[in-house]
């Protein structure tokens, strides 16, 4: 069974500074997504993430993927008070047959503090 | 309408009760799925439709039923539930077939089983 973990659960960081969250994973797989949620949201879409070495970036966040380490990194970089939310990164595996099913981490909890 | 909708967004409910949730696509996407979020637990993938047809069940307790009449609709009919299946409910599309894609969540749908 594919375990995927998060961590920190919880960030409280301050402005202008740098963080980043961990997501690692316990199976092979080549597809990881980071989806973000603001409190009584749905889920949004942030990165998707598809092969070893993956690095992307939109504005102050980074994700990167070492499918080798099952490691996913979403790097914060100078936080602003908008990016106080919770993300979730989520791992791709084939379920049976062609399907495939995400498995989430618990969430990491974030609060940009001025 | 545009992405995933869901309705209601909120719904109360006695353990006695009969209530169907509701989401629609406007993605031309061939799978949907329908998670449930709790407190303090990752996301559960219940079920999944790839092209009207089930294709995983993740043991779910046949008090929920899900219905995929097309490949735009899906439905959860929930019947004699129980106050622990009080949570969050998210329907979400990808374009489905074989491979991983990108899934896009709705707003969801607050139950309470009172």
């Amino acid at each position: 069974e594919l375990k995927v973990e998060q961590n920190p659960l919880f960030l409280s960081m301050q402005e202008g500074k740098n963080y980043t969250i961990y997501c690692n994973y316990s199976t092979t797989s080549d597809r990881l997504y980071w989806y973000r949620q603001d409190p009584g949201k749905s889920l949004e879409s942030l990165f998707v993430l598809l092969s070893n070495g993956a690095v992307k970036q939109e504005g102050r966040l980074m994700a990167s993927l070492d499918t080798k380490a099952r490691l996913s990194t979403l790097h914060i970089t100078a936080a602003v008070h908008d990016l106080s939310a919770t993300y979730f990164c989520a791992v791709d595996m084939r379920s049976g047959g062609s399907n495939y099913k995400l498995t989430f981490g618990k969430g990491t909890l974030l609060t940009v503090n001025p | 309408e545009t992405g995933v909708t869901q309705t209601p967004r909120h719904l109360v409910m006695g353990m006695t009760n009969k209530k169907s949730l509701k989401c629609e696509q406007h993605l031309g996407h061939n799978a949907m799925y329908w998670y449930k979020q709790s407190a303090k637990k990752p996301l559960e993938l219940m079920f999944v439709y790839n092209f009207k047809e089930q294709t995983e069940n993740n043991s779910v307790p046949s008090r929920f039923s899900p219905e995929c009449p097309n490949s735009s609709h899906l439905f959860l009919h929930l019947h004699t539930l129980q106050p622990e299946d009080s949570a969050l409910y998210l329907c979400a599309s990808s374009q489905g077939g074989t491979g991983a894609y990108e899934q896009y969540f709705g707003p969801g749908t607050r139950l309470t089983v009172t």
